[in-house]
């Protein structure tokens, strides 16, 4: 079956503007996760949904950082002010459900250049 | 917090090789371990994984065992082929900072590049 599917591949934008990345998760996932991989680490988590609702938002940086999921499948991260700090690759995964031991199921990564 | 470290890359081995990659992890309380890799042009995806003290996760050759005595999750591979050239990442899942149960987030090291040559 269809993975987890990320959009865009590339994103390359100035300082100061909006971006939104969307994620695709495999279908009759209910946890979704967003995740950043800056060059040469390795992912740092952002925030998950169990469903429609937040979980756990305690990675989001800052403020300008948002993410949603209004019909517990697809959700879009959205960045505002972008700033040359936010270049990374930004990645989604997906699991079942959110419960231990879980496989998150991770998609090909969005990556955003900040110029 | 919690945390995971890794040994330091890359990694070079040829064709048949024992392969070793190093992780510990500081942790309140007793997380899931995890290997995830990343093989080139391609999206993480999980390698093995242990739930608790003892256990020894297995997948395509690659061995972990989860060792809460020196809180580590060494990977070990036996022989190692070309195809294993990728990046691998160790994790921790299920507890918070505090030692409570947390679900859902994966904390990761920073990665080992491994290159094999024929």
């Amino acid at each position: 079956g269809a993975g987890v599917s990320q959009t865009p591949s590339n994103k390359v934008t100035e300082k100061g503007k909006y971006v939104e990345l969307r994620c695709d998760p495999i279908s009759g996932h209910t946890a979704l996760y967003w995740y950043r991989q800056s060059l040469g680490q390795g992912p740092e988590f952002l925030i998950y949904f169990q469903g429609t609702g937040a979980a756990d938002d305690s990675g989001l940086p800052n403020d300008r950082f948002f993410a949603v999921r209004p019909e517990g499948s697809v959700s879009t991260l959205k960045i505002q002010r972008t700033e040359r700090g936010d270049s990374a690759v930004y990645l989604c995964a997906s699991s079942l459900f959110s419960g231990l031991p879980d496989t998150q199921y991770f998609g090909p990564g969005t990556r955003l250049t900040v110029l | 917090g919690n945390s995971v470290t890794q040994m330091e890359g890359p990694v070079t081995l040829s064709e048949e090789a024992f392969l070793t990659i190093n992780c510990t992890y500081t942790a309140t309380g007793y997380p899931s371990l995890f290997w995830y890799v990343q093989y080139p042009g391609e999206g993480l995806q999980l390698l093995l994984k242990a739930t608790k003290a003892d256990d020894k996760g297995s997948n395509k050759g690659f061995e972990a065992t989860y060792r809460k005595e020196t809180t580590s999750f060494h990977l070990e591979k036996g022989s190692v082929q070309v195809s294993d050239s990728a990046v691998y990442f160790c994790a921790l899942q299920g507890v918070d900072d505090a030692g409570g149960t947390s679900y859902g987030k994966l904390t990761f090291g920073q990665g080992t590049i491994l290159t094999v040559h024929p």
